[in-house]
């Protein structure tokens, strides 16, 4: 079984700060590993995603995600917010399950930016 | 362009009543699924299917059914016996090897 847990249920950070987005995982098999951020009233978009390779991924509007296998985590970092940054966000875990990969999400974090 | 889209974004049904919500697909994507969000819950899985004709429960499918006769389509019914219905409801698509989600954007159902 996978497991995904955002510690934050809100996060509020002054415009033009920084901000990090905790995502911690735990599964027994190897993982991909997913940030989507929704606003309001709509569905999910995907940010950015770690599959293999280079632990340091980039996504778009700004944010980066670092894989860490030791302390299974995916955090999500942007060095300077914008008003147009306040949504949810959510991390996701996918591992195969079953014979398919099987997708679990954490329970998201709401950012607020404050003007 | 390719993507998901959702119909109606927002629905209204009566108790007692079945309901279904629509998800098509043009993105050639081989697996669909279906989600229930509500507020502080995240994302809950309620049915997926990976290929035509085949289709598998998720973590909460009780009170709900679904249909995979076509590749693009994959629409949810809201069955009577879902006792607490109200949410908003995600439809997603990806690749076989699930290197991320499509999700469309969303359908807000309330019971009245």
């Amino acid at each position: 079984a996978q497991s995904v847990t955002q510690l934050d249920s809100q996060v509020p950070v002054f415009e033009e700060a920084p901000v990090e987005l905790r995502c911690n995982y735990s599964s027994s098999v190897s993982v991909y590993l997913f940030w989507y951020v929704q606003y309001p009233n709509q569905g999910l978009q995907l940010l950015l995603k770690y599959l293999s390779g280079s632990t340091l991924v980039k996504g778009i509007n700004g944010f980066e995600a670092e894989f860490n296998k030791s302390q299974t985590s995916f955090h999500l970092r942007k060095p300077s917010v914008h008003i147009s940054d306040t949504a949810e966000y959510f991390c996701a875990v996918s591992a195969l399950s079953g014979g398919y990969q099987k997708v679990t999400f954490g329970t998201g974090t709401k950012l607020q930016v404050i003007p | 362009d390719g993507g998901i889209t959702q119909s109606p974004k927002y629905l209204f049904r009566k108790e007692g009543q079945n309901v279904t919500l629509s998800c098509e697909q043009n993105l050639n994507h081989d697996a669909m699924y279906w989600y229930r969000q509500d507020p502080g819950q995240g994302l809950r899985l309620i049915y997926y299917s990976q290929i035509v004709n085949d289709f598998q429960k998720g973590d909460i499918a009780e009170g709900y059914s679904v249909s995979r006769e076509k590749k693009e389509s994959f629409p949810l019914t809201v069955t009577s016996a879902q006792k607490n219905p109200t949410a908003f409801y995600l439809c997603a698509s990806s690749t076989r090897q699930q290197m991320g989600y499509t999700f469309g954007s969303g359908t807000r159902l309330t019971v009245v």
